[in-house]
């Protein structure tokens, strides 16, 4: 398997336009999980799914920050409108159940300027 | 309120030493521990864990030892390399066995092994 593959590597924007990552788990993993890193808060949990059923968002900072998994095989995580302090890396990670690690992907670089 | 510090921001080891990495947890709930290694611009790999029963684990050169009562962890690499040069992470869960992947993660210490 490829590994947890996350799109863009590399994102820039502007401050108000809606921004979409995507995220594709290892195939067999049921848990799908998105986190955010910045220098301020580190590594911090946003929202995970179980099945892709949502089990806890409240990580997610406000209600300009959306998630979906419509599948078993992808997941978005949408910012609108974004703004500066929305600047960090976003990781999405996934697990089979009993699975004692979690398994990342490289990465979305996000700046909003 | 930070509930898994590592407060050592970095680590300076020589190869062929033991690099020993920190981390102090707050909540009595966790019930799992793993250690993570992240290179620049990749996501963090998954190294080794430890269940809250039990009080050692070593795979390798890579030990961690649990003190419940203390609330930490310590993270041993012995021997040191080059290749260990990375940003190492503490993370705990509290799932109960239903996730190993909701994890609070401490923020991190830069280690760097010297040839």
């Amino acid at each position: 398997d490829a590994g947890v593959i996350q799109s863009p590597r590399h994102e820039v924007t502007e401050m108000g336009q809606e921004v979409t990552l995507r995220c594709k788990p290892i195939s067999g993993h049921d848990y799908l999980f998105w986190y955010r890193q910045t220098m301020m808060r580190g590594l911090e949990l946003l929202i995970y799914f179980n099945n892709n059923v949502p089990i806890d968002d409240s990580g997610m900072p406000e209600d300009r920050f959306s998630a979906k998994m419509p599948n078993a095989s992808f997941s978005t995580l949408k910012i609108q409108p974004s703004e500066p302090r929305d600047s960090a890396v976003y990781f999405c990670a996934s697990n089979y159940p009993g699975g004692t690690e979690a398994f990342f992907g490289q990465g979305t670089r996000l700046t909003v300027v | 309120d930070q509930q898994v510090k590592q407060n050592s921001p970095s680590l300076s080891v020589q190869e062929g030493r033991i690099s020993i990495l920190n981390c102090d947890y707050t909540n009595s709930m966790f019930d799992y521990f793993l250690w993570y290694k992240k290179y620049p611009a990749e996501g963090p790999t998954f190294l080794i864990s430890i269940s809250s029963i039990k009080d050692k684990n070593e795979d390798g050169r890579f030990t961690v030892f649990l003190n419940k009562s203390a609330k930490h962890l310590s993270l041993h690499i012995v021997p040191s390399q080059p290749g260990d040069s990375a940003v190492y992470f503490c993370a705990a869960s509290d799932a109960g066995g239903t996730s190993y992947g909701k994890l609070t993660f401490g923020q991190g210490t830069i280690l760097t092994v010297h040839p």
